[in-house]
């Protein structure tokens, strides 16, 4: 089983809301990822978390939180977005640790827009 | 400055045709290459790819690496409308265990 799910699949808010995307995966991998694409462009990373921990933040703006409450589970909560921030954000997880493939499994996203 | 430049940017062919998409790089310390395919949203895992010359197959699929002279090809024979899609190559390199460096992809597009 190789499914990395995301909630909600779509999403419209306003500049003042608060809203957060999850993501959940259960094939036991340690590295969790949020990347964000832009129409016609590769994935940007945003965050990665190895073993719950955040361990990479690619300077991204503080109206963007990550959480991982467990191994299974990430979090991207949102507050105070911009218009220009409308993308489609997906999720990824890997194996990590030692000898491990970087081989990362995307799921389908949540494509947002905001207003 | 590491980069991963895909060609050709856009491909139309017909329904039965063979296209070879292109993945060349320039990355500090490589460690693999893989390639995806990107339907509507999620990008799909196709292959990794680590040592020179080993093709790998997945049906009517096909990928190579070539890493005297940087590069990775994607093979797709008798293609049908259902391979329409963007293919990202990415390349790994060691000093990360999580970074990708993407390139800007293939668009795909099948006529019946």
């Amino acid at each position: 089983d190789t499914e990395v799910t995301q909630t909600p699949k779509h999403l419209v808010m306003g500049m003042t809301n608060k809203k957060s995307l999850k993501c959940e995966q259960h094939m036991g991998h340690r590295a969790m990822y949020w990347y964000k694409q832009k129409a016609k462009k590769p994935p940007e990373l945003m965050f990665v978390y190895s073993y719950e921990k955040l361990s990479i933040n690619e300077s991204v703006p503080s109206r963007f939180s990550p959480e991982c409450p467990n191994s299974s589970l990430l979090n991207l909560h949102l507050h105070a977005l911009q218009p220009e921030d409308s993308a489609l954000y997906l999720c990824a997880s890997s194996q990590t640790g030692r000898g491990a493939k970087n081989i990362q499994y995307f799921g389908a996203g949540t494509r947002l827009s905001v207003l | 400055e590491d980069k991963v430049v895909q060609s050709p940017l856009s491909l139309v062919v017909h329904e039965g045709d063979t296209v070879t998409l292109n993945c060349s790089y320039e990355v500090t310390n490589f460690r693999s290459l893989l390639w995806y395919k990107q339907e509507k949203k999620a990008p799909t895992f196709l292959f990794m790819l680590t040592s020179s010359g080993i093709e790998k197959k997945s049906g009517r699929l096909s990928s190579i690496l070539d890493k005297k002279e940087l590069f990775s090809i994607l093979n797709i024979t008798a293609t049908q409308t259902g391979d329409s899609a963007v293919y990202l190559c990415a390349v790994a390199p060691l000093y990360s265990n999580y970074q990708l460096i993407w390139g800007a992809g293939t668009k795909l597009i099948i006529k019946p």
